[in-house]
Formats: structure tokens, C-alpha cells, sequence
């Protein structure tokens, strides 16, 4: 069935590295990709998106890369903070609003 | 708390009982869900309203029952739950149906015992 895979389950990383977490979809129907970060106890946010007539979009140290050929994307921070400690979540959608989520990376970000 | 907004924030409940969620957005979206959230699992779609119709009911069972009195306000039913049903349950709402960004409530944690 549809499915996106994402990973790494968790990502450790030195304060001002980059990280990269990389989510592969099935269904290429699919034409829009959301990143929601989910601090702990709180709510899922939408941080950044980007349909697939764009092959990368970019909001400060946030940037979102889709590769339609292979069916990949990839959410991009570099300069990490602590602030940037979160689970993060990847969505592909078909065309539809049933949107597929990934099963969430867990970022460290170590001060 | 602007946005959607969820109550109650955490529901401890036996597995004979009957209790409700409720979710309210005044952001002016006309589509509203229902999401399961569970450990090292994917957000799972429970339900879609669209302008106060259900448009999806994703294989959910009959021990979850939705309810959307008007766009602006969602409710989940639930009685005689599992402990398999705890989990997280995030209301999201978004402009319309399709390629739009969610705004997601903060969830109910809810534990049945």
C-alpha cells in the first residue's frame, strides 16, 4: 500500500552542524510534501512545504529538496540550535487530502 | 490558546466508559480531521469532515464516533474503548480539502485503563 519511510529514527547532532533527514514515498501520484516539527508535548507545526513542479524550496536555515524521479525528499537545517530539538515528521500526498506520514525522526540537538 | 484548540489536554478512562474530545477552530477552515498519534507509528487518519460532512472514515471502529455540529467545532465519542486506544488524538484543521498545511490542535492524551 502507500507508505512513506523516513529516516533516521533519531539524529544526534553538534550545536551549528547540519542535519538531514530523508523521507522515500511510494505512490507517485503524490505532488506535495509537508515537514511538521513536533516539539515535545506539544503540537504538530508545519515548518516548511514543496510541490513537485519545485525541485527545492529554502526558509533561512530550513530547506526541503525533492528528487520526483526518485521518488525522495529531504528537510535540510543547518546551523542547528537546541531549539531545533524536535520530532519530525514527513508527509507525502497523492493528489488527495489524505496525507501519508512518515514515522518521525526524533533531532538532538547537543549544546 | 488561538488556533485549534483541544480539551481535555490529558483523559485517563475505563474501558466501560463514556467520554468525549472536543476540538474548536476559529481560523475559518472549512476541513477538519481527526488523527491517532501512537509510539514509533506514523500519524494514522482516523476521520475527515468538510464543511461540517464527513468525507472520510478510514476504517476506524464503532467505539470512536465523530461528531461536527458546524465547521468550526469537532467532537470524538468515545465508549467502551481498548487499552490498544491509547494514543495521542490530534485535531488538525486546514483551509480546505487537499494540498494545504495543517494546523494541528496540541492533542488529548489518552490513557484507558
Amino acid at each position: 500500500g502507500e507508505n512513506v519511510e523516513q529516516h533516521p529514527s533519531t539524529l544526534s547532532v553538534q550545536e551549528g552542524d547540519s542535519a538531514v533527514i530523508k523521507c522515500t514515498y511510494s505512490d507517485s501520484a503524490s505532488n506535495y510534501f509537508p515537514w511538521y516539527k513536533q516539539e515535545l508535548g506539544k503540537r504538530p507545526q508545519l515548518i516548511i512545504d514543496i510541490r513537485s513542479n519545485v525541485g527545492e524550496k529554502k526558509d533561512q536555515r530550513i530547506a526541503v529538496t525533492l528528487n520526483k524521479t526518485a521518488k525522495h525528499f529531504s528537510l535540510h537545517i543547518t546551523e542547528t540550535q537546541p531549539e531545533d530539538s524536535a520530532v519530525y515528521f514527513c508527509a507525502a500526498v497523492p493528489g488527495t487530502y489524505k496525507y501519508i506520514f512518515g514515522t518521525g525522526t526524533r533531532l538532538k540537538v547537543l549544546a | 490558546e488561538t488556533g485549534v484548540t483541544q480539551t481535555p489536554r490529558h483523559l485517563v478512562m475505563g474501558m466501560t466508559n463514556k467520554k468525549s474530545l472536543k476540538c474548536e477552530q476559529h481560523l475559518g477552515h472549512n476541513a477538519m480531521y481527526w488523527y491517532k498519534q501512537s509510539a514509533k507509528k506514523p500519524l494514522e487518519l482516523m476521520f475527515v469532515y468538510n464543511f461540517k460532512e464527513q468525507t472520510e472514515n478510514n476504517s476506524v471502529p464503532s467505539r470512536f464516533s465523530p461528531e461536527c455540529p458546524n465547521s468550526s467545532h469537532l467532537f470524538l465519542h468515545l465508549h467502551t474503548l481498548q487499552p490498544e486506544d491509547s494514543a495521542l488524538y490530534l485535531c488538525a484543521s486546514s483551509q480546505d480539502l487537499g494540498q494545504y498545511g495543517y494546523t494541528f490542535g496540541s492533542g488529548t492524551r489518552l490513557t484507558v485503563v
